[in-house]
């Protein structure tokens, strides 16, 4: 399956802005999806899961609360909402496919949010 | 701790061996895996489980780990392997993926 994300752009502190992560076939239903953030220059953080079903979340501790991640089943499209951006969270957004539990593989081409007054 | 700690570079001459670390707290008994990324790319695995390689890796690649330090060993290095790579673990305490901080490969 492809992942294709969406939504980056250049906004101000303390503004929100909804990622989206598109799936190309059917059976990205199946499929738990994770975000991971890669901030300019630096290394690889996961920041959000969301199970196959929408029932399961789960979010790194330095953005809960900010953070909601979702999935319309309907759309084949994971959603991640950043609230009360701060100038930290400027960084390329990718989704990525849960690969066996542990691991991710089918990594998108990522979307660049950066915030900035 | 919860840290995975990498160095920051790794250079070889082509056709060395590379050897690139990632060092945790008993992170032998955890599950392993190397991410490569080349620039203007997303990341994609090289190694699953300490050592098994997905298909289109070539032999060249391969992981250990014991104890503290897991590491990802590329042999007969060639100029295409320059890149990034990612070491990441499962914690199965709380179901959350932890990255290292990579470490750049240059091939000389």
């Amino acid at each position: 399956v492809q992942l294709v994300e969406s939504g980056g752009a250049v906004v101000q502190p303390g503004r929100s802005l909804r990622l989206s992560c598109a799936g190309s076939r059917i059976t990205f239903r199946m499929f738990d999806i994770l975000w991971v953030r890669q901030s300019p220059g630096k290394g690889l953080e996961w920041v959000a899961f969301i199970s196959h079903d929408g029932i399961r979340k789960d979010y790194t501790d330095s953005v809960k609360g900010r953070f909601i991640i979702s999935r319309d089943t309907s759309k084949r499209t994971v959603y991640l909402q950043i609230n009360s951006l701060r100038v930290e969270d400027t960084a390329v957004y990718y989704c990525a496919r849960d690969r066996d539990g542990a691991s991710l593989d089918n990594w998108g081409q990522g979307t660049l949010v950066t915030v900035s007054s | 701790s919860d840290v995975l700690t990498q160095p920051p570079s790794v250079s070889v001459a082509p056709g060395e061996t590379a050897r690139i670390s990632c060092g945790g707290d008993n992170i032998g008994s955890k599950s392993v895996f190397w991410y490569q990324q080349k620039p203007g790319q997303a990341p994609s695995v090289v190694i699953f489980y300490e050592s098994d390689r997905p298909s289109g890796i070539p032999e060249r690649f391969s992981g250990s780990n014991s104890e503290n330090t897991a590491t990802l060993t590329i042999s007969r290095v060639e100029a295409g392997d320059e890149a990034d790579y990612f070491c990441q673990v499962f914690d199965s305490r709380n179901d959350h993926r932890l990255f290292g901080g990579g470490t750049k490969l240059t091939v000389l």
